[in-house]
């Protein structure tokens, strides 16, 4: 069963700081891993997507991979109140690109 | 707008009466896909489309049917529903499943359908 793993949460950080979302999946030819946002009764928004070692940066955001570790991360600078949401770690494994699997996702409050 | 809707997005039905739930995307996407989610258990995947007339089990399929008659329409069926399908519905759809570690594997959610089975 491939399997992908977010802290289980809840995280609370004070508006401006920056925030870490940490992700480990279990199969080691997994090819694309993505980062969605969900708010409270929405469906999950795309907002990175990574697909080689390094960090991939976009704004406030940046990816990170470690394909050797096994772990992909999200760090979401000067935090604001409207990033308080749940976010899914979302990883394509080698057996094909049908089969997204997400974790559990960690909701992140930002506090004013 | 390039887009992926559901209908409907809320649904209160009763066991054993079957249902239908449309999805259908304008992006012209060769991939779609049904998930569900549940409180503490995470979005888990129903059914897979790759293609027109392809379609495959996902982690969780069994009481629900699914076709692909139509490249842009995906449609969830619940024979007789039971209370433990009571759930959140996502459609979901990427441009092209075989290109992979690219862009073309980047899932887009429909809004999601609220389904309450008693």
């Amino acid at each position: 069963q491939k399997e992908v793993e977010q802290n289980s949460g809840p995280l609370s950080v004070p508006e401006g700081a920056i925030a870490s979302l940490n992700c480990t999946y279990s199969d080691r030819g997994s090819q694309s891993f993505f980062w969605y946002r969900q708010y409270s009764g929405k469906s999950p928004e795309l907002i990175m997507s990574i697909y080689s070692n390094g960090d991939k940066e976009d704004g406030r955001f940046t990816a990170q991979l470690n394909k050797a570790s096994q772990y992909v991360s999200l760090l979401i600078r000067d935090s604001q109140p409207s990033d308080s949401a749940t976010y899914l770690c979302a990883v394509n494994h080698e057996g094909g690109s049908e089969k997204l699997v997400f974790g559990k996702g960690m909701k992140l409050t930002v506090n004013p | 707008e390039a887009q992926v809707t559901q209908n409907p997005r809320y649904l209160i039905t009763v066991t054993g009466k079957k249902l239908t739930v449309t999805c259908s995307q304008n992006m012209n996407h060769e991939y779609m896909s049904w998930y569900r989610q549940d409180p503490g258990l995470g979005l888990r995947q129903i059914y897979y489309s790759m293609n027109v007339e392809v379609t495959d089990k996902g982690d969780v399929p069994e009481g629900y049917k699914v076709s692909r008659k139509e490249k842009r329409n995906f449609p969830l069926i619940l024979e007789s529903p039971s209370p433990n399908q009571t759930s959140l519905y996502f459609c979901a759809s990427s441009p092209d499943p075989f290109r992979r570690a690219s862009s073309y594997n980047e899932q887009f959610f429909g809004p999601g359908t609220r389904l309450t089975v008693l």
